[in-house]
């Protein structure tokens, strides 16, 4: 069974650029979650998606990212224009249930560097 | 607001000993606890979940204790290994949701 996967799992790019960060769950996992890292700092939580529904995006910076997930499979995960501070790990994660007691399935991390 | 702390310095060990990891917290009682390993360039991979009223739970050679008086999370590994040294986080769901805080990690070095 896949994984977790992202894409790209590195990306460079200069300040104001568009950088879109993509995230295929495991299937039939209906809730994806994002969560970022940013250097020195802990693991902190971005967004919820049930199927192609946000249902908690409180952790969202700004309105310079824009999480879609169309269909309810793959989630993009877009940052226009990007900052210096927006650099960082991007973790999606997706989990089969919504409730307590649920484990969360981590991809690999997006690095983004932003120059 | 709530916070999760663990040791921020490495725990160096040698191999076959029993590694003790902390997890401290304040301002929360969380209906669960979670633990992760997270290597270099990966994502964080689950081990384990405690509930609220669970004193202890155990996966092969990892061991968990939560203690909700203390506010206090314990991981051990019996009979380490030089592939055990990673960085383990503990997480807890936020406001009694799904959504995780993590604390910073404790990076395990397991000496052959």
């Amino acid at each position: 069974e896949a994984g977790v996967t992202q894409f790209p799992s590195h990306s460079v790019i200069e300040k104001g650029q568009t950088v879109t960060l993509r995230c295929d769950p495991i299937s039939g996992h209906d809730n994806l979650y994002w969560y970022r890292r940013v250097m020195g700092k802990e693991i902190k939580f971005l967004l919820h998606f049930v199927k192609e529904s946000k249902q908690d995006e409180s952790g969202m910076p700004n309105n310079r990212f824009l999480a879609e997930r169309t269909g309810g499979t793959y989630s993009t995960l877009k940052v226009q224009p990007a900052e210096l501070e927006d650099s960082g790990v991007y973790f999606c994660a997706s989990s089969l249930r919504t409730g307590t007691y649920t484990e969360a399935f981590f991809g690999q991390g997006t690095r983004l560097t932003v120059v | 607001s709530q916070k999760i702390e663990q040791n921020s310095e490495a725990l160096n060990i040698q191999e076959g000993k029993t590694a003790t990891l902390t997890c401290n917290y304040t301002n929360y009682s969380p209906a669960y606890l979670q633990w992760y390993r997270q290597d270099p360039g990966r994502g964080p991979v689950f081990l384990l979940l405690i509930r609220e009223n669970e004193k202890e739970k155990r996966k092969e050679r990892l061991k968990v204790t939560f203690d909700t008086t203390l506010k206090q999370s314990l991981f051990h590994i019996t009979a380490s290994q030089p592939a055990d040294s990673a960085t383990y986080l503990c997480a807890l769901p936020m406001d009694s949701s799904y959504k995780l805080i993590f604390g910073s990690g404790t990076r395990l070095l397991v000496r052959p």
